[in-house]
């Protein structure tokens, strides 16, 4: 079974730009979450998404937007980009949003200059 | 303000010797505990979890332990191998949201 993908691996922005991030959860998983991780602050939930709707928002500007599609692939957005926007932005999938365990892709390195 | 702390951000340990990665929370409703593992350019990988109502989970070299009275958790690597280098997030979760909030890692380095 094909794991989590993120795409792109790797991105550079400019500040004031926007970006979107792509990520396909494993088949069957309906739950996808988003992580930003920086140093030292290990990993920050952005928002979880089930079914198409928004579960669970993270302590983030509203700068950062998300949405799941029918085939549970989901989209972050960062609108106005800072330079503290630079970071790993993880996302992870499980099969129900009820379930302890999630399941990670590589991530998306975001570096805004 | 941290709910799951990992105070040691870095661990060296002899490769065949015993690896103890420490992680303390706040959040009285966290009720299950997860570790992770990450290699650099890689997601983190699931390793090993706990319930709250046990005080021990095995699974073959990775053994957690949960002290709920102290409120801390701690992973035991025996024996470790220059492969388990790489950083471990613990994590943990309350209630029925699932939603997981992760320490800030720690970096083990096994050395052979």
């Amino acid at each position: 079974k094909a794991g989590v993908t993120q795409t792109p691996r790797y991105l550079i922005k400019t500040r004031g730009q926007q970006v979107t991030l792509s990520c396909s959860p494993i088949s069957g998983h309906r739950s996808v979450s988003w992580y930003q991780q920086t140093p030292g602050q290990g990993l920050q939930f952005l928002f979880e998404y089930f079914s198409e709707t928004q579960r669970n928002k993270g302590n983030f500007p509203g700068r950062f937007s998300g949405r799941q599609f029918s085939n549970s692939r989901s989209e972050m957005n960062v609108s106005t980009l800072e330079l503290g926007d630079s970071a790993l932005y993880l996302c992870a999938s499980r099969r129900l949003a009820g379930e302890d365990t999630q399941y990670f892709g590589p991530g998306t390195r975001l570096t805004v200059l | 303000d941290q709910q799951v702390k990992q105070n040691s951000p870095s661990l060296s340990v002899q490769e065949g010797r015993i690896s103890i990665l420490n992680c303390d929370y706040t959040n009285s409703m966290f009720d299950y505990f997860l570790w992770y593992k990450k290699y650099p350019a890689e997601g983190p990988t699931f390793l090993i979890s706990i319930s709250s109502i046990k005080d021990k989970n095995e699974d073959g070299r990775f053994t957690v332990f949960l002290n709920k009275s102290a409120k801390h958790l701690s992973l035991h690597i025996v024996p470790s191998q220059p492969g388990d280098s790489a950083v471990y997030f613990c994590a943990a979760t309350p209630g029925s949201a699932r939603q997981l909030t992760f320490g800030s890692g720690t970096q083990l380095t096994v050395l052979p």
